[in-house]
């Protein structure tokens, strides 16, 4: 079964840290670019960044809202992608989605919520 | 930064057509894609590559572009349709990912 499973949200407050993983089964996942989308409560679907496959380079691209406070990494031995969060703000608040396009429809995990608040 | 442009909500009564838009661009160059994103459920893809269909998803969804425009046309609306929907691109460097603001379906 192709599946995504994230683990790792909780409560910290500003400035703190967090680090989120995702555990990828089913698939080829070396082969695969793998994506973090947010949604903060009452908001739209917001792209994180990506990582794109060892094969195809392994770059990491941001977006503009996290680039220099989060950092994504992938453990191919392990099949896992992480997002490393610091210097958090109120603002990170939302559910944290793990993403691949490896194939159609696309796969998605259930999601991971992280509340950031003093 | 790239922006990608739908209206706030679209409402429409069962069996009838909804037709929701998407602007940006880049939309010529690059696909566009469409989720429906349902309260408490990951997002669903419902179109990819601007006008294919994911297997699954009932023949009453389709897409279609012009110019930089992309709609998501869902012909026969049911009550379960009701949801958000958001479309999906990339800048006109292919390496940002965007989505529209999302759009509000309301089935009367």
């Amino acid at each position: 079964e192709v599946q995504l499973v994230e683990s790792g949200g909780g409560l910290v407050k500003p400035g703190g840290s967090l680090r989120l993983s995702c555990a990828a089964s089913g698939f080829t996942f070396t082969s695969a670019w793998m994506t973090w989308v947010r949604q903060a409560p009452g908001r739209g679907l917001e792209w994180v960044g990506r990582v794109k496959s060892n094969t195809d380079g392994g770059t990491k691209d941001y977006a503009a809202p996290v680039k220099g406070r989060f950092t994504i990494s992938r453990d191919d031995s392990k099949n896992m992608v992480y997002l490393q969060m610091d210097s958090l703000k109120n603002e990170d608040t939302a559910i944290y989605y793990c993403t691949t396009r490896i194939r159609i429809p696309d796969v998605w995990g259930k999601g991971t919520t992280v509340t950031v608040s003093s | 930064s790239y922006e990608l442009t739908q209206p706030p909500s679209v409402s429409v009564s069962p069996g009838q057509t909804a037709r929701i838009t998407c602007s940006g661009d880049a939309l010529p160059k690059e696909y566009a894609y469409w989720y429906q994103k349902k309260p408490g459920q990951a997002p669903v893809l419902v179109i990819y590559e601007d006008t294919e269909r994911p297997s699954g998803i009932p023949e009453r969804f389709s897409g279609s572009s012009s110019g930089t425009t992309f709609t998501l046309t869902i012909s026969g609306v049911q009550a379960e349709d009701e949801a958000d929907y958001y479309c999906e691109s990339t800048d006109s460097s292919g390496t940002y990912v965007v989505f529209g603001g999302g759009t509000k379906l309301t089935v009367l």
